[in-house]
């Protein structure tokens, strides 16, 4: 069965660059969940989107930004990195929102900044 | 604030030796309180949902029951394979609030 796709799953960054995070739902699944996740941290919720338009907004820096595409494709976009940005980001999706509490997770984009 | 805590941090078992994970919490417009496991480099594997108070759930050597202020993980009878950490989230439709998790580590 198909499964979330993230891209890339390792990224090397300076400080002060720029990094692109992308994920590719489960087909039919409407809304769209970004985590980061530190080391040894549990998941901080970012940023979640329900067909297209942003639903809920968590622990997002200023810097980050995200959308949800036509295509149920959605990239978070993070600029002036930190080395506090070094994490894993967890991109999840859901089917067919209130029906169901489960979340399906990718596999995660791990970035780390020098 | 949305809270979810969960205890102990880290739990070492023996094969066969059966414990409970705790998760309480306090998150607004909750609607389901969720069970993940994650191992290590991994993304959360979703477990079980729990919807209202009295509410069990099994799977395999696992249990999950909810109470209206906290949760339980029964674990029966471990198995060195069941090593992970498992984690508590609270939440509605648009976010869910993660706890910090419990390592569990079960050795042979």
């Amino acid at each position: 069965a198909a499964g979330v796709i993230q891209s890339p799953r390792h990224l090397i960054k300076e400080k002060r660059e720029t990094a692109t995070l992308k994920c590719y739902p489960i087909p039919r699944h409407d809304t769209v969940y970004w985590y980061q996740q530190g080391p040894g941290q549990d998941p901080q919720f970012l940023i979640s989107f329900y067909e297209k338009m942003q639903s809920d907004k968590g622990s997002i820096p200023d810097r980050f930004s995200a959308q949800q595409f036509s295509d149920y494709h959605s990239e978070l976009n993070m600029s002036s990195l930190e080395l506090g940005d070094s994490a894993l980001y967890f991109c999840a999706s859901r089917p067919d929102r209130g029906k169901t509490g489960e979340l399906f997770f990718g596999e995660g984009s791990r970035l780390t900044v020098l | 604030e949305d809270q979810v805590t969960q205890s102990p941090e880290a739990l070492r078992l023996q094969e066969g030796e059966s414990s409970s994970l705790n998760c309480s919490y306090t998150v607004s417009g909750l609607r389901g309180l969720f069970w993940y496991r994650q191992d290590p480099g991994k993304g959360p594997e979703f477990l079980f949902t729990l919807y209202s108070a009295g509410e069990e759930k099994e799977k395999e050597r696992l249990k999950a029951t909810l109470t209206k202020k906290e949760s339980f993980l029964h674990i029966t009878a471990p198995k060195p394979e069941d090593s992970a950490t498992y984690l508590c989230a609270g939440g509605g439709y648009n976010k869910l609030i993660f706890g910090a998790g419990t390592r569990l580590a079960v050795h042979p």
